[in-house]
């Protein structure tokens, strides 16, 4: 057990929908991750959030936000979902400092139908 | 921008046999950290063992162990006596030292290890 909670698990909805994912950190960890894991793209970075403050930025689509509470956990919003969305979504949190590990959740796995 | 490369997509090794998985990767940077991550069926993601580039030495995890090139920008993984439970897919990635910023993982596109009883 990573210590990283992502709910729900598992997501099926239809194209043009909006879904939330969410993501609890480890204790103590105030950064906080989101992958897209997917057949065609591989494992990608999407976006970071430090302390509730966006830190770093990848291929994320404009389509799709998020943000970090005061309590540290972490929201996942897509909207207009295309099928080319479905794949699994993994949240990551790490202490400060750069040499600590990002451990994962278990993931949410999005199927748009 | 850094990229990792796994040039193998697939590997098998026989039970208690070893076995070695490659990585390469591009960066313009002196300072960075590698990984290896491994993603059973169950989906998740596991630290394997973790290089950090300052470091000659290379890491070692029970099993587990790297051979670091850092000029050759290489980081292969080495899993000794090889387990059934180690058939997953093994991500190696990369991370910018970065400060409390820019730590994301740039990974590679994987190897399916397959473990023959």
């Amino acid at each position: 057990d990573s210590g990283v909670t992502q709910t729900p698990k598992h997501l099926i909805t239809a194209t043009g929908q909006r879904v939330t994912l969410r993501c609890s950190p480890r204790s103590g960890d105030l950064s906080v991750y989101w992958y897209q894991q997917s057949l065609d793209q591989g494992l990608q970075f999407l976006i970071q959030y430090y302390n509730g403050e966006e830190r770093a930025k990848g291929n994320i689509l404009e389509r799709f936000s998020a943000q970090q509470f005061p309590d540290l956990h972490s929201e996942l919003n897509l909207s207009s979902l295309e099928l080319g969305d479905s794949a699994l979504y993994f949240c990551a949190s790490s202490v400060t400092g750069a040499v600590q590990p990002q451990h994962f959740g278990d993931g949410t796995r999005l199927s748009i139908l | 921008a850094q990229t990792v490369t796994q040039s193998q997509p697939e590997m098998s090794v026989q039970e208690a046999e070893t076995v070695t998985l490659s990585c390469t990767y591009d960066t313009s940077e002196s300072d960075y950290y590698l990984f290896w991550y491994k993603q059973p069926p169950s989906r998740q993601m596991i630290l394997v063992i973790r290089q950090e580039a300052y470091k000659q030495q290379n890491a070692t995890e029970n099993r587990f162990s790297v051979n670091f090139q850092k000029a050759a920008k290489s980081f292969s993984l080495k899993i000794s006596d090889s387990q059934l439970g180690d058939a997953a897919m093994y991500f190696c990635a990369y991370r910018s030292p970065g400060g409390q910023g820019a730590q994301k993982l740039v990974f590679g596109q994987g190897t399916r290890l397959t473990i023959n009883p």
